[in-house]
Order: structure tokens, then sequence, then C-alpha cells
């Protein structure tokens, strides 16, 4: 069946390095993929996205990486802030599937 | 402002009552979702809904009902068949399954 996974569940960097948070993927299906940031008691916040068309796409701070070939999935954030600390979650879904999946997250914690 | 808002945050129940809880969105999505939350643990879907009148299972369904009459309306009700209710729910939309989910807040629900 499907699943999406994380390598670490715990992620702990000081502030002002770089983060890298893994994921991978089973459904070689899968075509399009998100990263949700969820802070403590909140929900999910959308990040960043990428299709499985690219190999990498920027944002503000953040850059997502996937390898289709291995299946694979990271999100770099450069430069870590304390308010970066939360749990972060991949998804991933296929057209036509109606739903994502969801990964069970890895938690970040920013040492100042 | 657009969104999608949950209510009530906390909700306290007694064992063997059904309890409903509420999702209503003003982003104008096709899509609906409802997800269970666990400490420490990732999103398990429970039901979804790509369309007005239409719904499905999710993962974990079983102990749960939902309706969607109304574009911006997917209620959930936490029957009393679910033996372990206490959890974190989150309801999410997007314009499509292949578009980034917009979640609510979540929903705090404690039975005794």
């Amino acid at each position: 069946g499907e699943s999406v996974g994380l390598h670490l569940p715990t992620l702990s960097v000081q502030e002002g390095d770089n983060s890298i948070i893994n994921c991978a993927y089973s459904n070689s299906a899968s075509d399009y993929f998100i990263w949700y940031k969820q802070e403590s008691g909140k929900g999910p916040q959308f990040i960043i996205d990428i299709r499985s068309n690219m190999d990498k796409r920027q944002g503000q701070r953040v850059t997502v990486l996937l390898n289709k070939t291995v299946k694979h999935l990271s999100l770099q954030i450069a430069a870590t802030q304390p308010g970066d600390s939360a749990v972060y979650f991949c998804a991933e879904t296929y057209t036509n599937a109606g739903k994502s999946t969801f990964g069970d997250g890895t938690t970040l914690t920013v040492k100042p | 402002d657009g969104g999608i808002t949950q209510s009530p945050k906390y909700l306290f129940r007694k064992e063997g009552q059904n309890v409903t809880l509420s999702c209503e969105q003003n982003l104008n999505h096709d899509a609906m979702y409802w997800y269970r939350q666990d400490p420490g643990q990732g999103l398990r879907l429970i039901y979804y809904s790509q369309i007005v009148n239409d719904f499905q299972k999710g993962d974990i369904a079983e102990g749960y009902s939902v309706s969607r009459e109304k574009k911006e309306s997917f209620p959930l009700t936490v029957t009393s068949a679910q033996k372990n209710p206490t959890a974190f729910y989150l309801c999410a939309s997007s314009y499509d399954a292949d578009t980034e989910a917009f979640f609510g807040q979540g929903t705090r629900l404690t039975v005794v």
C-alpha cells in the first residue's frame, strides 16, 4: 500500500544553521508533494510544494528537493530561526487520488 | 477574511454520547477533509469529500459519520461506537485534491 515516512522523528539544530528534513514515499505514481508546518496546538500550514516534473523548488528560506529515482523528498530550511521550531509533515498524492497521504512528522527544535 | 473555521476549540463529552464537530470554510473549495491526530503522531484521514453531497471513508472511518449538504460545511459526528475518541481533530479544505490544503485550528475532544 501507500506509505509516506520520515527518516528522523526529531531534529535539533543551532539557531542560524541550515536544517534538512527528509521524507520517503513508496507510491511511484505520486506526482504532487507538499510540506506542512504544524506549531503546537495549531493546524498545519502549507510551506511549499513540488510537482513531479520538477527536481527542486525554492521559496523564502526553504527549498524542496525531489528525487523520483529513490522516491525521496527533502525540505531544507536556511538560517534556521527559533520560530521554525515545529513539527514538519510531508504529504503526497497523485492525480485523481482525491486525498493526500501524510508522513509521520519530524519535530524540529531550534536551540538559541 | 477567507479561511476555515472549526468550533469549538475544546470539547468535553461523557462516554457514550455522540458529539458533532463543526467545520466551515468560505474559500469556495470543493474538497474537504477530516483528520485525527493523537499526541506525538501524524494525521490519519477519517473522511473526505471531493464535492457537495458526496463523501468517502478514509483510513479510520469506523465510529465516525459526516455529511456534506453544503459546499462550505463538513460536520463530523463522533459516535459512541468510536472506542477511543479523545484526540485532536483537524478539518481541512482544498480547491481540489491536487492542490495544497488549508487547515482549521483544530478541535480538542476529551471524552470522560
